[in-house]
This record gives C-alpha cells, structure tokens and sequence, in this order.
C-alpha cells in the first residue's frame, strides 16, 4: 500500500526557510493530490495546502505569502517550502494523500487525507 | 474560514462504554465532515469520511452521523485500543478545517 515519509532538517533559524520532502512509495505520485497539515506541539491540526501530481496547487490563505509546494513526479516526491519563519512556525509536519474522485477525465480532490506520514517535527530556533 | 468546535474537549470513559463526539459547523457543510483518531506521537488515521462512510479496515464499532453542521462520532463499545484523541474535519471548502479535538481517556 502507499507509504509516505517526510525528511528535512529538524531545525530551522528564525526568518529562515523551510524545507521538508514527502517520499511516496508503494503507488505513483500521479493523477493524486498530495498536501502537506502540521501540528504545534500540543495543538490542533492546520492546513498548510495541497498540490496536484500536475502543479496546480491549493494553499491556506493563512500561510499563502509564505508557502510553495512543489512536485518532482521523477522523484515520487513533493515538497513544502516556508519562508520567513518564526517559533509560531515550530510544528510536527505531516505529508498526506488527499482523497479524490475522477470523472470523464478529470479528478477533483474530495480534501479528507489518507494515508498519512509519520510526520517530522521542526524546530524554529536560533 | 469555516469554525469547527468539537464537544466535549476531554471525555473519561470506560472499557465497553457507549461514546459520542459532538462536532459543530460555524455554516452548513452538507456532509463533507471527516473523522481522524489520533495516538501520542503518531499520525491521524482517517476513520469516517463524508460523515457517516467507514474508512476501510477501520472497526465496524465506530460510526458517523449528521449533516448541516452538527455531526457525532459514536464508538458502540470502548476498546482499550480507542483511547486517544479525535478530530474532526471539514471538506466543504478550502482552507480546510479542523476541530480542537476531544481527548478520550480512561477512566
């Protein structure tokens, strides 16, 4: 079954970037979206934004001046950028498949989100 | 943005009790409201999607209802297994929200 697996640096400095990969394995990257949710230490989930396997990409208006999503279909992967980032950014970072339905073609993103990865915690801190 | 208030925050119960998860809309969201279980130090894992749909592989004990904006999230028996804590989620619009959670404890 698909797996997905986040990596990057486990600390970031503040106004810094950052920047996490999602592996998937065990099925294509392709005609799925993939979005990336993070978690502050003892809070709630957030939303971060989601990218389909063509580029075309849905982000949080929260976080929208900040965040890029990308994918390298070669790769299997996708990745999120952050920039200018501060302590409020110190979170565990999810990467998750988005469900979808396709018809005559074309596939639209149902927005709830199975299978997850294991999730990275990422530290803002000087 | 859509407000999703999950009630009650925190629940004890006991092995084999019957449990409900309240989850509120701030507007009407048809039935695009999802259910996660999540365990200390791992991922949510997808258990009711659309709201009242089981995700596959998941425990026929739990069970979804609702639509508009008031939703629960019923477990018919407690397992040892179910202690953790539950989010729910709307799918209606982006950005996508979740509820602050409800911990279930043992009591």
């Amino acid at each position: 079954q698909v797996q997905l697996q986040e990596s990057g640096p486990g600390l970031v400095k503040p106004s810094e970037t950052l920047s996490l990969t999602c592996t998937v394995s065990g099925g294509s990257i392709s005609s799925y979206y993939w979005s990336w949710i993070r978690q502050p230490p003892g809070k709630g989930l957030e939303w971060i934004g989601y990218i389909y396997y063509s580029g075309s990409t849905n982000y949080n208006p929260s976080l929208k001046s900040r965040v890029t999503i990308s994918v390298d279909t070669s790769k299997n992967q996708f990745s999120l950028k952050l920039s200018s980032v501060t302590a409020a950014d110190t979170a565990v970072y999810y990467c998750a498949r988005v469900a979808r339905g396709c018809s005559g073609g074309s596939c639209y993103p149902y927005n709830w989100f199975d299978p997850w990865g294991q999730g990275t915690l990422v530290t803002v801190s000087s | 943005d859509i407000q999703m208030t999950q009630s009650p925050s925190s629940l004890s119960a006991s092995v084999g009790d019957r449990v409900t998860i309240t989850c509120r809309a701030s507007q009407s969201i048809s039935s695009y409201l999802n259910w996660y279980q999540q365990k200390p130090g791992k991922a949510p894992k997808l258990l009711i999607y659309a709201a009242s749909s089981l995700q596959s592989g998941v425990p026929s004990r739990f069970s979804g209802s609702g639509s508009g904006t008031d939703f629960t999230l019923t477990i018919s028996s407690l397992q040892p297994e179910d202690f953790a804590t539950y989010y729910c989620q709307q799918s209606y619009s982006t950005p996508v929200t979740f509820g602050q959670g409800t911990r279930l404890e043992i009591k």
